[in-house]
């Protein structure tokens, strides 16, 4: 079975609205990363967070870690058009090689 | 711009035929990896490599095989295609501490 699983598996927002996807995992884990991928386009990296770390910002992006709950948030503000895609996370497990990915959060943006 | 590349981008073959998908990465990146992926599905590891001459086989059961004889390079070989291995293929590459960066894919339609 897969590291990660995202919740929700599907959200449609407004344009402008916020949108928050979650992330839980089963293992100890090196770090944990975010991907966008368009539709039939291969993966694009876009945030990646240390076990040791908390909360990263980049851009309109917000990554939290809780690694007493195996857990991680995205969240995506001011949302746009061009930000609907499906958002997967990632974990790299302690001890392994593995980058191994969640099921992921289909987002669709209404203009 | 990540320099990956993937070879064919689509490939129709037919049942029993051998086929060989070609992923190369620039960056010098000593971990490599292959993802299978069903259009709007999540992705499943199949194999990856942690530098030359070692590869390890991912979660998800395959019958192909790779090969890591450079560091740029990670090709994937299905000795028998059938039609249960119609799918994308997505090659993967990462180094250092960051994040992966992900190839165009390989869409395989096997009749």
């Amino acid at each position: 079975s897969q590291q990660g699983e995202e919740d929700p598996q599907a959200l449609s927002i407004q344009e402008g609205e916020n949108a928050t996807m979650n992330c839980s995992y089963k293992t100890s884990i090196n770090n944990l990363q975010w991907y966008r991928q368009n539709s039939g386009r291969g993966l694009v990296h876009l945030i990646l967070i240390r076990s040791n770390e908390r909360e990263k910002h980049s851009g309109r992006l917000r990554v939290t870690l809780d690694t007493s709950k195996k857990s991680s948030s995205l969240l995506i503000t001011a949302s746009r058009a061009a930000d609907t895609a499906s958002y997967f996370c990632a974990t790299d497990a302690i001890g392994d090689y593995k980058l191994s990915f969640g099921a992921g959060t289909t987002v669709t943006v209404r203009a | 711009e990540a320099d990956i590349y993937q070879t064919p981008r689509y490939l129709v073959i037919g049942t029993g035929k051998k086929i060989t998908l070609e992923c190369s990465q620039t960056m010098g990146h000593d971990k490599m990896y292959w993802y299978q992926q069903d259009p709007g599905m999540e992705l499943h590891l199949i194999h990856y490599s942690y530098g030359v001459n070692s590869t390890e086989k991912g979660d998800l059961s395959s019958e192909s095989t790779v090969s890591r004889i450079r560091t740029e390079h990670f090709p994937l070989t299905l000795e028998s295609a059938r039609p249960s291995h119609t799918s994308q293929y997505l090659c993967a590459s990462s180094g250092g501490r960051g994040g992966a960066y992900f190839g165009p894919g390989t869409r395989l339609t096997v009749l």
